[in-house]
């Protein structure tokens, strides 16, 4: 059972303009969502967060935005930069006694084209 | 900022051996650490919630006698290998989460390639 689900598994964007990797849950215990960048053979670096209280957190160029109704959520990185190419997961936790514990999605392949 | 480092980066070990994985917060303490597995194109799947000072918390289906956790101070948490066999080969990763001045988030280690030959 998939409780985190990323259904594209690649994306490829141009220089400048916008990406946008989104993200479903199906577990509504889940109130803390988190992204994270990764290398092949390296451990995730965070990305951005965002509370089931918000429905928006922005950092930088990166956006994460929360639709709880719907039970998803998107990341926006504008100006997209050939940097960024990298494989982009979510995670969903909740925020009691199981936080920390990290429920990841299958990730999606950003590339970021000159 | 909050640093999570993991020891070895990259480990060969023969089949029927042991091997220890080192997962250290470097600017903060730790009560709870996780240990996840990543075989290749997969996703990240959590194998066992490390306590300090208790027993680790296994996900189902991981065999918490083959992999020995240890968590005996707040920046220290160790994965061993047990028996270690080809299937185990894969990619180790530990997390921590924060708390207080540095934000309530969590940092992941650098990981850890385990190959069994």
């Amino acid at each position: 059972d998939q409780q985190v689900k990323q259904n594209s598994p690649s994306l490829s964007v141009q220089e400048g303009r916008i990406s946008i990797l989104n993200c479903d849950y199906t577990n509504s215990m889940f109130d803390y969502f988190l992204w994270y960048k990764k290398y092949p053979a390296e451990g995730p670096t965070f990305l951005i967060s965002i509370s089931s209280i918000k429905d928006k957190n922005e950092d930088g160029r990166f956006t994460v935005f929360l639709n709880k109704s719907a039970k998803h959520l998107s990341l926006h990185i504008v100006p997209s930069q050939p940097g960024d190419s990298a494989v982009y997961f979510c995670a969903a936790s909740d925020s009691g006694t199981s936080y920390g514990k990290l429920t990841f999605g299958q990730g999606t392949i950003l590339t970021v084209h000159p | 900022g909050a640093v999570v480092s993991q020891h070895p980066s990259r480990v060969i070990c023969k089949s029927g051996t042991s091997v220890k994985i080192e997962c250290r917060s470097l600017d903060f303490q730790a009560t709870t650490m996780f240990w996840y597995r990543q075989f290749p194109k997969q996703s990240l799947m959590l194998m066992a919630t490390s306590n300090e000072g208790s027993k680790a918390t296994y996900e189902q289906g991981v065999e918490k006698d083959k992999f020995l956790i240890n968590h005996a101070s707040l920046t220290l948490s160790t994965l061993t290998v047990t028996s270690a066999h080809p299937e185990d080969s894969s990619f180790y990763i530990c997390s921590a989460r924060t708390g207080g001045s540095t934000g309530n988030t969590i940092y992941f280690g650098e990981g850890s390639w385990l190959t069994v030959v």
